[in-house]
């Protein structure tokens, strides 16, 4: 059974920092293309970042680029999200997810919240 | 990017009715679309991939058609249980984007 299982989230002032984690288990790690998804408090499902099985390709939202980073370690099968220079508009619950041909895998979201 | 059309925003059905909720993407996505069904503190769950093909264990009633921009995901007898907005997504591109959502509300 696929399983993604987010931490790191919590309370951040403006300008901080948070690392996100995202352990991934059921299926060949090194094989996928995984995704970060945000959902701020009443709103829509927002595409963040993707990276692909090999890292070699990776891609952010223009809400994010420069001060997102996505990474992923596939001998420990973990996805990572460095979010840097966090702002109050970042404040959503972040999932970890994989869509491809076979279907759709989503995290149960960590939430993260910047505020003064 | 491409954009994602979901409409109606909001919509009241009678337990039993039959509903439709349509996805228009802004150019040709094949059939890499997904419907998801969201309620409210819980993530979004998988109903339908590839435009058309139904999850492992998702009732019978939810079925999703379309190809190319034109979406639909229809839901037939609706339950007390399908309360609750649903959203659209493509993963034609390497930036996924998602309509706006449908509350699906009780009449």
């Amino acid at each position: 059974e696929v399983q993604l299982v987010e931490s790191g989230g919590g309370l951040v002032k403006p300008g901080g920092s948070l690392r996100l984690s995202c352990a991934a288990s059921g299926f060949t790690f090194s094989s996928y293309t995984l995704n970060w998804v945000r959902q701020a408090p009443g709103k829509g499902l927002e595409w963040v970042s993707s990276i692909s099985d090999t890292s070699t390709y990776i891609y952010y939202a223009d809400s994010v680029k420069g001060r997102f980073i996505i990474s992923r370690d596939n001998a420990k099968n973990s996805l990572f999200l460095q979010m840097n220079n966090l702002r109050v508009e970042d404040t959503a619950v972040y999932y970890c997810a994989r869509v491809d041909i076979l279907g759709a895998y989503w995290g149960q979201g960590t939430l993260v919240t910047v505020s003064s | 990017d491409i954009q994602m059309t979901q409409s109606p925003s909001t919509l009241s059905a009678s337990v039993g009715d039959r509903v439709t909720i349509t996805c228009r993407a802004s150019q040709s996505i094949s059939t890499w679309l997904a419907w998801y069904q969201q309620k409210p503190g819980k993530a979004p769950n998988l109903l339908i991939y590839k435009a058309s093909l139904l999850e492992t264990g998702v009732p019978s009633r939810f079925s999703g058609s379309g190809s190319g921009t034109e979406f639909t995901l229809t839901i037939n007898s609706l339950q007390a249980d399908d309360f609750a907005t649903y959203y659209c997504q493509q993963y034609n591109s390497y930036s996924w984007t998602f309509g706006q959502g449908t509350k699906v509300e009780i009449k």
